[in-house]
């Protein structure tokens, strides 16, 4: 199974340059999220997508744009990359059952982005 | 707006000792969903446990259990029998229960497991 794909796993840019970061989730899940993670912050929401067609800023939105192009996939632009989005980027997605037995959220292996 | 706060950056423990980790959130729901997650060095995010606030009772898997006291909104984990695989950053986690599925993270906790 291959779950949640993120890609690229490396990229490099240099300030100004623009990139999109790709996901997709093969569960069939409704909601999908785009996280970064700096040293001593922990995971920061950046956006999330509760289902498709729709998507919700989150704590750190600033700097990015989302798509949700359909219900496999949520892509993250950086139109304008700074130094400051150098981080490490992951993408997720989640499906609440009945309960919280298999209600998880399941990662990708993530992005590490450097912005010189 | 949710939280989710861990005071303890560090933690060390002996193998096979026990320890405990500390979460505390912040929400005005009723119910929703607690989590918590393990990263070791390899950067994957590997689910530890999960807590629906409606239900009382602890849950446990193996060496893992929490402390849920919702009253006090806190949900520490506990580690029993500690091995060196469970040297990791542990994070805890919010999900509330309406259709906006939003999940929000602590800043985790690096604990560090020595013979």
């Amino acid at each position: 199974n291959a779950g949640v794909t993120q890609t690229p796993k490396f990229q490099v840019l240099k300030t100004g340059q623009s990139m999109t970061l790709q996901c997709a989730q093969d569960m069939n899940h409704n909601s999908m999220y785009w996280y970064r993670q700096d040293p001593g912050m922990g995971l920061r929401l950046i956006y999330y997508s509760a289902s498709e067609g729709t998507t919700d800023k989150g704590e750190v939105p600033n700097g990015y744009n989302v798509s949700r192009l359909n219900k496999r996939e949520f892509s993250l632009r950086l139109e304008s990359a700074a130094p400051s989005q150098t981080s490490v980027y992951f993408c997720a997605s989640s499906e609440k059952r009945q309960g919280v037995l298999g209600t998880e959220a399941f990662f990708g292996q993530g992005t590490r982005l450097t912005v010189v | 707006a949710q939280t989710v706060t861990q005071s303890q950056p560090e933690m060390s423990v002996q193998e096979a000792e026990t320890v405990t980790l500390s979460c505390t959130y912040d929400t005005s729901e009723s119910n929703y969903y607690l989590f918590w997650y393990k990263q070791p060095p390899s950067r994957q995010m590997i689910l530890v446990i999960r807590q629906e606030a409606y239900k009382q009772q602890n849950a446990t898997e193996n060496r893992f259990s929490v402390n849920f006291q919702k009253a006090a909104k806190s949900f520490s984990l506990k580690i029993s029998d500690s091995q060196l695989g469970d040297t990791a950053m542990y994070f805890c986690a919010f999900m509330n229960t309406g259709t906006a599925s939003k999940l929000t993270f602590g800043t985790g906790t690096r604990l560090q497991v020595t013979l």
